[in-house]
């Protein structure tokens, strides 16, 4: 099992720029998420899908569009980049485990800088 | 997340125990998780505590939790170099939607 893959791993854009980031899982996780990780603030959820077909706003979803192509692909689409979106993204899957917690499983992260 | 309280930074000897804490505020979490990120890498989910439970163990890992005060803590025992990582505390307030603290950066010096 790979677990959780991203694509890519980084990436620079200018600001106005557009692009996709790439998330797939292969442990039939039903929920998806997306991260952004600041210095001193954690992560912040941008965007999750409890299952296959829907999607719902985190805390900061502002610039941001997913689309949740299949139950293994949620990807992240920033439509016109800016400096305040410099970040590391973090997707990640879960699935109730047999306690009922939620254990989530994180990608490597795409280190993303606007300039 | 604002939800979840951590201090930033704990430096350690190898040898010593580590003690990280953290404060939350929604006590109807059900789980508290504890999370390791490695430098350039992903999160780890460490250990979770049910929020009816006062302690669990496993191996070097003591986690204790207070859920009149709303706080939690993470002990590592003999603390090596290898534990030398970022540590957030998080709970699920919403659904399947975890709200994390800012991560305490443990630095184990020799």
């Amino acid at each position: 099992n790979a677990g959780v893959t991203q694509t890519p791993k980084f990436q620079v854009l200018k600001t106005g720029q557009s692009m996709t980031l790439q998330c797939a899982q292969d442990m039939n996780h039903n929920s998806m998420y997306w991260y952004r990780q600041d210095p001193g603030m954690g992560l912040r959820l941008i965007y999750y899908s409890a299952s296959e077909g829907t999607t719902d706003k985190g805390e900061v979803p502002n610039g941001y569009n997913v689309s949740r192509l299949n139950k293994r692909e949620f990807s992240l689409r920033l439509e016109s980049a800016a400096p305040s979106q410099t970040s590391v993204y973090f997707c990640a899957s879960s699935e109730a485990s047999g306690t009922g917690a939620h254990e989530q499983y994180f990608g490597p992260g795409t280190r993303l800088t606007v300039t | 997340g604002e939800d979840v309280e951590q201090s930033l930074f704990l430096s350690v000897r190898e040898g010593d125990s580590s003690v990280i804490n953290c404060t939350y505020t929604d006590s109807s979490s059900t789980y508290l998780y504890w999370y390791k990120q490695e430098p350039g890498a992903g999160l780890q989910l460490l250990t979770y505590i049910f929020s009816n439970m006062d302690m669990k163990q496993d191996q070097r890992l003591t986690v204790l939790l207070n859920k009149k005060d709303k706080h939690l803590s993470l002990r590592i025992a003999d603390t090596q170099t290898g534990d030398s990582a970022i540590y957030f505390c998080a709970e699920i307030p919403n659904d399947y939607k975890l709200s994390f603290g800012a991560g305490t950066t443990v630095t184990v010096r020799a």
